[in-house]
């Protein structure tokens, strides 16, 4: 069984600050982990992923997360934000080469606002 | 990059109609594709896996014969949310796997939004 907790549901940041949206899992198998993103009425946009080997992975539009796998959590970073980058934001687990269908288990989201 | 089309975007039907919603892999070969649900201000719940030329497996709690699933063909998924109701009103989003590439990330369709009146 697998689940995802992103602590808080949304985070406010004026523009140019650090971006910390926080993800912790479990899962009873070494895991996949994913950050997506969504903007208003659209479908989900891969951000990066982690499956194997380097911990710290970078993604798309400057942002990097870092598995911690002694503290369950994979949190996206982004050093400075951007207008741009106001949108909610999914953590994602998937149970790896042992999970079923490679099925994928959301967090609730976190809203990201930026401020001018 | 992987391309997933999912049609139509935005729907709104009467109460007791049926919608079918498309969802099409356009530049890789999906043997599984999945549907989801979001409601709201909400994270996407899974409603089944479909596996192509095999039956949809449902999650705990989602009614097979109202949410008809169809895989006929690698590149091809419907869902079909028969006799619907303002309660299913919801934004419905697919993901499809490459057949041949990695088994993750998942692609995703655009969603659609249905609305039933």
């Amino acid at each position: 069984a697998q689940s995802v907790t992103q602590l808080g549901s949304h985070v406010s940041v004026s523009e140019g600050a650090l971006v910390l949206l926080r993800c912790n899992y479990s899962s009873s198998v070494p895991p996949y982990l994913f950050w997506y993103v969504q903007y208003p009425n659209q479908g989900l946009q891969l951000l990066l992923k982690y499956t194997t080997g380097a911990t710290l992975v970078k993604g798309i539009n400057g942002f990097e997360a870092e598995f911690k796998k002694s503290e369950t959590s994979f949190h996206l970073t982004k050093p400075s934000a951007h207008m741009s980058d106001a949108a909610e934001y999914f953590c994602a687990v998937s149970g790896g080469s042992g999970g079923s269908n490679y099925k994928l288990t959301f967090g609730k989201g976190t809203l990201l606002t930026v401020n001018p | 990059g992987a391309v997933v089309s999912q049609h139509p975007s935005r729907v709104i039907c009467k109460s007791g109609t049926s919608v079918k919603i498309e969802c099409r892999s356009l530049d890789f070969q999906a043997t599984t594709m999945f549907w989801y649900r979001q409601f709201p201000k909400q994270s996407l719940m899974l409603m089944a896996t479909s596996n192509e030329g095999s039956k949809a497996t449902y999650e705990q709690g989602v009614e097979k014969d109202k949410f008809l699933i169809n895989h006929a063909s690698l590149t091809l998924s419907t869902l079909t949310v028969t006799s619907a109701h303002p309660e299913d009103s919801s934004f419905y989003i697919c993901s499809a796997r490459d057949r041949t590439g990695a088994p993750l990330p998942l692609h995703f369709g655009n969603g659609t939004r249905l609305t039933v009146t």
